[in-house]
């Protein structure tokens, strides 16, 4: 596609109830991160994929938190058991190549997780 | 372990004046600088960058940013604000010559009034 594509944009659920969040990112794109934007804060980093593997995953903030790449395209972060701390907005991000740096970030229009 | 501070959490400027947001940075080395400008259920959009040479980085619709070393700051400019430039603008900072994560800052919302 054109561009980094999340969905769903809006998530609604239950505290205690699984959520997966999915991420298509622009096509040949080996770089592919998450981020998370809570109310009033940064964006905070989650983890960073390069093709299938994930060489960071320093920003998961717990072991409810984990994510997926296959095929060196799609990714899925899955929140288990989730929490209402856990309500924000998950923003997916691509890039062309291994230095982030020298290749920008192309993020995606997010998904707003709501965990009432 | 690097770091990025934007003083401003609102700004409001009058249609026409002249911008300047703050961004402050901490990290070690020669930091690779950037500022994204993020508009109502948008994701992130880049507007410039900072990697090495000039410190004047000119980007997108119109921004600009200067980076001082002397003062670990990278503020983003612009010379006349236009309505459409209301939105969220974060700064973030890069370790140089490494994949993976940027920092961010906390972000300054931009109003513009007519």
């Amino acid at each position: 596609g054109a561009g980094v594509s999340q969905s769903p944009s809006n998530k609604v659920t239950e505290k205690g109830k699984d959520v997966e969040l999915r991420c298509d990112p622009i096509s040949g794109h080996t770089a592919l991160y998450w981020y998370r934007q809570s109310l009033g804060q940064g964006l905070e980093f989650l983890i960073y994929f390069q093709g299938n593997s994930a060489p960071d995953k320093s920003g998961l903030p717990s072991d409810r938190f984990s994510a997926e790449r296959t095929g060196g395209s799609v990714s899925t972060l899955t929140i288990q058991r989730t929490q209402q701390e856990d309500s924000a907005v998950y923003l997916c991000a691509s890039s062309s190549m291994d230095r982030s740096a020298d290749s920008p970030l192309h993020f995606g229009n997010g998904t707003r997780l709501t965990v009432t | 372990a690097q770091s990025v501070t934007q003083p401003d959490i609102h700004i409001t400027v009058s249609e026409g004046a002249s911008l300047e947001l703050r961004c402050n940075y901490s990290y070690g080395a020669t930091p690779y600088l950037f500022w994204y400008v993020q508009s109502p259920g948008q994701g992130l959009q880049l507007l410039l960058k900072y990697f090495s040479g000039d410190t004047l980085v000119q980007g997108i619709k119109g921004f600009e940013a200067e980076f001082k070393r002397s003062q670990s700051s990278f503020n983003l400019r612009k010379p006349s604000v236009h309505w459409s430039d209301a939105a969220e603008y974060f700064c973030a900072v890069g370790a140089s010559g490494t994949a993976s994560k940027l920092t961010f800052g906390t972000g300054t919302r931009l109003q513009v009034t007519l």
